[in-house]
């Protein structure tokens, strides 16, 4: 899991409910990632970010918020608008370049859950 | 469109035995080939990669993977499987679609590798 911290690592939640899941890097990487994973369908991203104060949607964003004012950080923010939040949240990061360079190395996941 | 597929949800070996986990992708251009794995409740670990060069990579814990245009695909091997390879395995292709390097990465829906001693 390297130099990316994901915390909680498990979080429960209330419908109605926003929660924000943290993830920090200390890797100096340009890029950062949201994925979710569901059982048996692989990883699915959320949002992506290249550069502080900019970032990107992903292939399901919606219900999602997120934030990039630090390099190191990218929270995530899951609203009470995301219908079906009950997952395990992968972050990723990356540095941007050519092919060698830009591996992704991901924290070690939050595991929510909708009460 | 970029796509990976894993068609097997589940590959059974015994423990010394070779192991195969196939990966087939759909690209346009030059595909950047990925495997992770990921044991319970954890992220995923990077295994190896294809860029470019020879078709054959070696990754981290004895794996490797051979890279094969003609057939687009991209499995993942290992000469003599542990009982500790059991785990769940991804492959992912990265997007090139559009123009500029994103980084996004597309994900097969992995399989899991059941190692019995």
């Amino acid at each position: 899991d390297g130099g990316i911290t994901q915390s909680p690592k498990y979080l429960f939640r209330k419908e109605g409910q926003n929660v924000t899941l943290s993830c920090e890097q200390n890797l100096n990487h340009d890029a950062m990632y949201w994925y979710r994973q569901d059982p048996g369908q692989g990883l699915r991203l959320i949002y992506y970010s290249q550069i502080v104060n900019d970032f990107q949607k992903g292939d399901i964003a919606e219900g999602y918020s997120v934030s990039r004012e630090k390099k190191e950080s990218f929270p995530l923010t899951v609203t009470s608008a995301q219908k079906n939040p009950t997952a395990f949240y992968l972050c990723a990061s990356s540095l941007l370049g050519a092919g060698e360079l830009d591996t992704q190395y991901f924290g070690p996941g939050t595991r929510l859950t909708v009460l | 469109a970029q796509s990976v597929a894993q068609p097997e949800d589940q590959v059974n070996v015994a423990e010394g035995n070779p192991l195969t986990v196939k990966c087939t992708y759909s690209v346009s251009g030059n595909p950047y080939l990925f495997w992770y794995v990921q044991y319970p409740n954890r992220g995923l670990q990077f295994l190896l990669k294809y860029i470019t060069g020879d078709n054959l990579v070696k990754g981290s814990y004895g794996f490797e993977a051979e890279f094969n245009k003609s057939q687009t695909s991209f499995h993942l091997k290992k000469p003599s499987a542990l009982v500790s390879d059991s785990a769940l395995y991804f492959c992912a292709v990265r997007d090139s679609h559009g123009s500029g390097n994103t980084g996004k990465l597309i994900f097969g829906q992995g399989t899991t590798l059941q190692v019995k001693p």
